[in-house]
């Protein structure tokens, strides 16, 4: 079964660390650029990074710029996130997603979206 | 960063009913505009790639169109299994930005 399972989350003070994991099966997960969303509670989803299929490119939203870390090891079929130095509005679910290329036919542009998204896990940052 | 301003941020409707979801760049992003669905409780679903690519294994109920800056999601024929909040999302730039969404509840 095509799946993202997410792993990692939990209940940190602030100023705390956390290491989110996302375990990839039934596709070759090193064929693709993944990505973490996050979703505070009641809120809408939210970009947080990208992670090419061989580790050597990587974005991030500006809110997280130093303190999040994205890897992979695509031996292990696994997406990581280190968040460092984490505050209140990191509190959220935070999705593994793959990301998808496809060319238009007419136009050649090349599209990237999320196909394939994991359940979460839940951060919650609070003293 | 580019902003993604949906409307409206929220609706009723009927069984049956059509639904227009409307998705507004603040500046030109072509036709890198996803949307996706989300129930509550359950990771997003994508329907829709490239403005108006209908992803497989979603109805054909389910149409997008625009491109440049204004953009809508369109539901033919209402389902019950269609209340839900839908997003629309930008992939023209990082960082990639979303809509704050849109909740299609039931009239």
């Amino acid at each position: 079964e095509v799946q993202l399972v997410e792993s990692g989350g939990g209940l940190v003070q602030p100023g705390g660390s956390l290491r989110l994991s996302c375990a990839a099966s039934g596709f070759t997960f090193s064929n693709y650029w993944m990505s973490w969303v996050h979703q505070a509670p009641g809120k809408g989803l939210e970009w947080v990074a990208n992670i090419k299929q061989d580790g050597s490119e990587k974005n991030f939203v500006d809110s997280v710029k130093g303190r999040f870390t994205i890897s992979r090891d695509n031996a292990e079929n696994s997406l990581y996130l280190q968040m460092n130095s984490l505050r209140a509005e990191d509190t959220a679910v935070y999705y593994c997603g793959r990301i998808f290329q496809t060319t238009g036919f007419w136009s050649g542009y090349v599209y990237w979206y999320f196909d394939l998204w994991g359940r979460g896990t839940l951060v919650t940052v609070s003293s | 960063d580019i902003q993604m301003t949906q409307s409206p941020s929220s609706l009723s409707a009927s069984v049956g009913g059509r639904v227009t979801i409307t998705c507004r760049a603040s500046q030109s992003i072509s036709s890198y505009l996803n949307w996706y669905q989300q129930k509550p409780g359950k990771a997003p679903r994508l329907l829709i790639y490239a403005a108006s690519s209908l992803q497989s294994g979603v109805p054909s109920r389910f149409s997008g169109s625009g491109s440049g800056t204004d953009f809508t999601l369109t539901i033919s024929s209402l389902q019950p299994e269609d209340f839900a909040t839908y997003y629309c999302q930008q992939s023209y730039k990082i960082p990639w930005t979303f809509g704050h969404g849109t909740k299609v509840e039931i009239k």
